[in-house]
């Protein structure tokens, strides 16, 4: 089935600064990337996804950018701020190996501090 | 509320005991999904049932059972645990079409503890 793997685990920056999330992924039928962010004791919420007939996508300080070829795609947040401090999850769908369900990296916990 | 409801959000159950979770989504969604997130492996995606009807069973153990009677619902049906079942239950609600899967929307989960 689909394998995601999502680096780093932790990432500290400074508010303002940028923050990059990097993941990669085994199946090559996978056609769908979301992203999701994960406060602490609350639910996973979509913040951004990408498909694959697509290469890159913005909204406001948040942007994904994949790359078929090598099979990864990256979160990019500019100008960070203390309230994007949260754990940020990664996702592909199964492709054609295992339907449509999304197969999920292990996370990423973003500090910003101010 | 997002639209997926989960109940209870809390579960203390003890390894002989019977439980089950419940969820329920008001997005006309046409796939749910059940997943477990522990410390150890964030996310493991345990069923997924599309269109009322079980498409994958991700070799969860048959202490867990999964009920989807309609298209709304989706039951976890829970006995004789371990102490390693501990963790937080995720239902997640999406829309399946020609294009492939959408964005999930998950419900706030229920945090179950075995004893």
């Amino acid at each position: 089935g689909e394998n995601v793997e999502q680096h780093p685990s932790t990432l500290s920056v400074q508010e303002g600064d940028s923050a990059v999330i990097k993941c990669t992924y085994s199946d090559s039928a996978s056609n769908y990337f979301p992203w999701y962010k994960q406060e602490l004791g609350k639910r996973p919420q979509l913040i951004i996804d990408i498909r694959s007939n697509v290469g890159e996508k913005k909204d406001q300080r948040i942007a994904v950018t994949l790359n078929k070829t090598a099979k990864h795609f990256s979160l990019h947040i500019t100008e960070t701020q203390p309230e994007d401090s949260a754990v940020y999850f990664c996702a592909a769908s199964g492709g054609s190996n295992s339907g449509y369900a999304l197969n999920f990296g292990k996370g990423t916990s973003l500090l910003v501090t101010p | 509320e997002t639209g997926v409801t989960q109940t209870p959000r809390h579960l203390v159950m003890g390894m002989t005991n019977k439980k089950s979770l419940k969820c329920e989504q008001h997005l006309g969604h046409n796939a749910m999904y059940w997943y477990k997130q522990s410390a150890k492996k964030p996310l493991e995606l345990m069923f997924v049932y599309s269109l009322e009807e079980r498409v994958e069973n991700n070799s969860v153990p048959s202490r867990f059972s999964p009920e989807c009677p309609n298209s709304s619902h989706l039951f976890l049906h829970l006995h004789t645990l371990q102490p390693e079942d501990s963790a937080l239950y995720l239902c997640a609600s999406s829309q399946w079409g020609p294009t492939g899967v959408g964005g999930y929307t998950f419900g706030s989960g229920t945090r179950l503890t075995v004893v």
